[in-house]
This record gives C-alpha cells, structure tokens and sequence, in this order.
C-alpha cells in the first residue's frame, strides 16, 4: 500500500537553530501535502499546504517565514522550522494524497521536535 | 469557518459494555474521517464515510454519518482494553484532503 514516510522521527535542538523535517510520499506522486501541528495531548492543527511547484498556503496565525515549506518534487514536501524556540517543540505530521484529488489520504509516521 | 466538535473528551469504559463518542461539524462536508492515535504516534486510519447514511464497521467499531444532522458516531462494542487510544474525528470539506480535526476523545477501557 501507498506509505508516507516523515524524516527524522525525532530531533533534538538548540534554541536558536533550524531544523528540517521531510515528508516523503514512497510509491505514488502527490501534487499537495500538508502539514500538521500537535501539542501534547491536544488535536491536530493544520499549518500549511504544501503545493508543489508553488508556493505554499499558510493557516491564519502561522508565521510563513518561520514555518518555511518547500515542495521541490512530486514526492517530497520539506518543513524548516527556523530559529527554533521551545514553544516550537511539538509534534509535527505530514499527510499527502494520490492523484486524482481527492485520492485515498495517508499520513507520514510524525517527527517530534524538542528544542532546548 | 468550519468548526468540529467531539464529545467526550474522556472516556474511561469498562470492558465488555457499550460506549459511543460524537462528531458534530459545522459545515457541509464532503468526507469525515476516523482515526485513531496511540500514544507518541502518529494517525491510525479507520474509517472515511462518503455519504449521508454510511455505515461501516471494523471488529468493535462501527461508524456512521448523518450529513443532515452534521454528525458521525463510532461505536464500541464490548469494549477491550487493546482499544484504549485517542480517537479523531477529521472534516474534509473542502474535496481536496484539507482536514480540520475535531478535539479528540482519549478512551480508555479499564479491566
């Protein structure tokens, strides 16, 4: 079946520093991923869309410039989260979805983030 | 703007009886997810209802949605404590896998 995978699972940071996460989507093309934040022991909160080729869609209240999203290929969206902070500490997950929309959703496996 | 809510948030179940949780949304959906999150994972697929009156069922749960009423149900029957998660219910009305979740209801079935 179609498998979404996130990099890394978990890191571990500085405050003050940058950190990449990668969504990839293994065996089928994805023209749009998202992207999810989680706090602990509370719901997902969509951040962006991630459109590729193009720029990406920002939910209302996320900084587009700390939260930078590129979606270089058809199968990879990255998330940077720049200048990381502790309140940037969360669960971050990604979903992407099979061509034609709206194609069968899956979603990567999360990447937590811990900044100290 | 569309809003999704579950009730309870909590659900502290015996084994063996029945328990239900509830999604209500606020606008016209196209599909209405299910999912299921252990702890420090991430989403577990259960269900996607498409259309008014769908009902599907998998082992214990049974899902259903009633577009009319904006709502959707899982059901648990006889609870087992190998069920004890967090449980989303997720909207997508926008027919392109944009989802908003609702709060989420951990369950969890005491022996």
């Amino acid at each position: 079946g179609a498998v979404v995978s996130q990099h890394p699972s978990r890191v571990i940071c500085k405050s003050g520093t940058s950190v990449k996460i990668e969504c990839r989507s293994l065996d089928f093309q994805a023209t749009t991923m998202f992207w999810y934040r989680q706090f602990p022991k509370q719901s997902l909160m969509l951040m962006a869309t991630s459109n590729e080729g193009s720029k990406a869609t920002y939910e209302q209240g996320v900084e587009k410039d700390k939260f930078l999203i590129n979606h270089a290929s058809l199968t990879l969206s990255t998330l940077t989260v720049t200048s990381a902070h502790p309140e940037d500490s969360s669960f971050y997950i990604c979903s992407a979805s099979r061509q034609p929309s709206p194609g069968e959703l899956f979603f990567g496996e999360g990447s937590r983030l811990t900044v100290l | 703007e569309l809003k999704v809510e579950q009730n309870p948030l909590f659900l502290s179940m015996q084994e063996g009886k029945n328990y239900t949780i509830y999604c209500n949304y606020s606008t016209t959906s196209d599909r209405l997810y299910w999912y299921r999150q252990d702890p420090g994972k991430s989403l577990e697929s259960l269900f996607v209802l498409l259309s008014n009156g769908a009902v599907k069922q998998e082992g214990r749960l049974m899902a259903s949605l009633d577009t009319k009423a904006r709502l959707s149900t899982l059901h648990i029957t006889a609870a087992v404590h190998d069920l004890s998660a967090t449980y989303f219910c997720a909207v997508d009305s926008s027919a392109g896998n944009k989802l908003t979740f609702g709060g989420g209801t951990r369950v969890l079935v005491k022996p």
